[in-house]
């Protein structure tokens, strides 16, 4: 899996909007780019994936550049809940959705909200 | 809808024994995998199984092994303990189909080794 850079630490103030960089420039046509978040002790939890197009859920928004070689995750007011580890992955997939299920964390962007 | 069950959650065990942890999928996931998690190494992919066959593995000695049974339930078992063995580890299914393959994480069995 390509590789992706995240800064290691962000401070956020409760109820303001977070915007989490990555960058991915090695990032391959079939990469879609995955994010996961962690809660102290809890196991990664699923936020949100995208290819080429923004995308949004009911968690937050994704922000692909359009040579996509960064993409941006959104939380929209960031809660006391958000404060968690980020990760940016990439992960190719076979179009037929087959294939292993093995995901390449690194080290993720520590979020810290502030009260 | 259950989600994954890792049992135990927490164990403590000395060097040189073995342990065996277990993992329940969601209802439905084929798709199991495992994941090692430590301060310093982060989390790093340990194996992965499919219908009862080991379709990856990651860079683990042959201390750490794994199966599935048909029920889908999965089992990793690490023999030989060794005091760097100490860590989380995370279990994860993945539902069938189409799609990109999101992980459903398990909360963890915590590994402590004297």
């Amino acid at each position: 899996d390509a590789k992706t850079t995240q800064p290691n630490s962000m401070e956020s103030n409760e109820e303001e909007p977070v915007h989490l960089p990555c960058n991915h420039s090695t990032i391959s046509g079939t990469d879609y780019i995955h994010w996961y978040r962690q809660l102290p002790s809890q196991g990664p939890e699923y936020v949100i994936h995208g290819l080429t197009s923004n995308v949004n859920n009911r968690m937050a928004s994704l922000a692909i550049a359009e040579d996509r070689k960064s993409s941006t995750l959104i939380l929209h007011r960031a809660t006391l809940r958000d404060a968690a580890v980020y990760y940016c992955i990439l992960r190719d997939v076979p179009y037929s959705g087959a294939g292993s299920y093995q995901l390449t964390f690194g080290k993720g962007t520590k979020l810290s909200v502030i009260p | 809808k259950a989600g994954v069950t890792q049992t135990p959650r927490y164990l403590i065990k000395t060097r040189g024994q073995q342990v065996t942890l277990s993992c329940s999928p969601i209802s439905g996931h084929r798709s199991v995998s495992w994941y090692q998690q430590t301060p310093g190494q982060g989390l790093q992919f340990l194996f992965e199984y499919f219908s009862e066959t080991q379709r990856n593995k990651g860079n683990f000695p042959g201390r750490f092994s794994g199966r599935q049974f048909s029920n889908s339930r999965s089992e990793m078992n690490v023999s030989t303990l060794e005091l760097g063995d100490s860590a989380l580890y995370l279990c994860a299914s993945t539902p069938p189909g189409h799609g990109t393959g999101e992980l459903f994480f398990g909360e963890g069995s915590r590994l402590t080794v004297l």
